[in-house]
């Protein structure tokens, strides 16, 4: 089945950039993602849906400070000019067949 | 506007059995593009995708609590619900219902449920 790997813990400055990565497993890496954003204490919102080709379809109303791309197995969230609202949990998944599966999300701090 | 809404007992004791509904506005549960899903997320923890259902009654879960887990639809309702027996504390956990297409990602979550398990 698949999985995602996602680094824990990520931070960057009020006003700056930063890039999240999804990593899929080998014999996924053609798979699509999305990604979904959980803010403390709320539930999860969907953010995007991202394809290997690097085109990525965002859920709406979501700015467009945020962007998807991917490389091989990589799948990334860019978000620009970082707000403080942007500072949350973020997690990507993938399904396949009768599975769906989560990565172990990275909680994103703003400085 | 789609919204979901989880309920249920917040608490409930160990070897019982957790029991959950999620009521759907906005949409119906019986039109054929959709899946509706369970996940799951432990304190201070990542989320577990749990299973899904299709208006049909097809449902799909995760390996790990396919052996405790029921997961039915009330179309007359507009509802879906959980129940995954003989829980323990390790079950303790704010539960999410959200829906799907099949072979697509989430795209609406309700607000969450937290469900303590103790005695």
């Amino acid at each position: 089945q698949p999985v995602l790997t996602q680094s824990s813990s990520a931070s960057a400055s009020l006003g700056s950039s930063v890039k999240l990565t999804c990593t899929l497993n080998s014999e996924y890496i053609n798979h699509i993602i999305a990604w979904h954003q959980q803010q403390p204490g709320r539930a999860p919102r969907y953010l995007m849906k991202l394809e290997s080709s690097g085109r990525y379809n965002k859920g709406s109303g979501l700015p467009d400070r945020f962007s998807g791309s991917s490389s091989g197995a990589d799948r990334y969230l860019t978000i620009s000019n970082l707000q403080s609202e942007d500072e949350a949990d973020y997690y990507c998944e993938t399904w396949d067949s009768d599975t769906r599966v989560f990565g172990g999300g990275t909680k994103l701090t703003v400085l | 506007q789609l919204q979901l809404q989880e309920s249920g007992p917040g608490l409930v004791k160990p070897s019982e059995t957790l029991s959950l509904t999620c009521t759907v506005s906005g949409d119906s549960i019986d039109r054929t593009t959709y899946d509706w899903g369970w996940i799951r997320q432990p304190p201070g923890k990542g989320l577990e995708w749990i299973g899904s259902i299709y208006y049909s009654g097809r449902t799909y879960s995760n390996p790990s609590l396919k052996s405790r887990l029921a997961i039915s639809v009330d179309t007359s309702k507009n509802q879906f619900s959980l129940q995954l027996g003989s829980v323990t504390a390790a079950d303790t956990a704010m539960y999410y219902c959200a829906r799907h297409m099949y072979h697509e990602n989430f795209d609406s979550w309700g607000q969450g449920t937290l469900v303590t398990v103790s005695s």
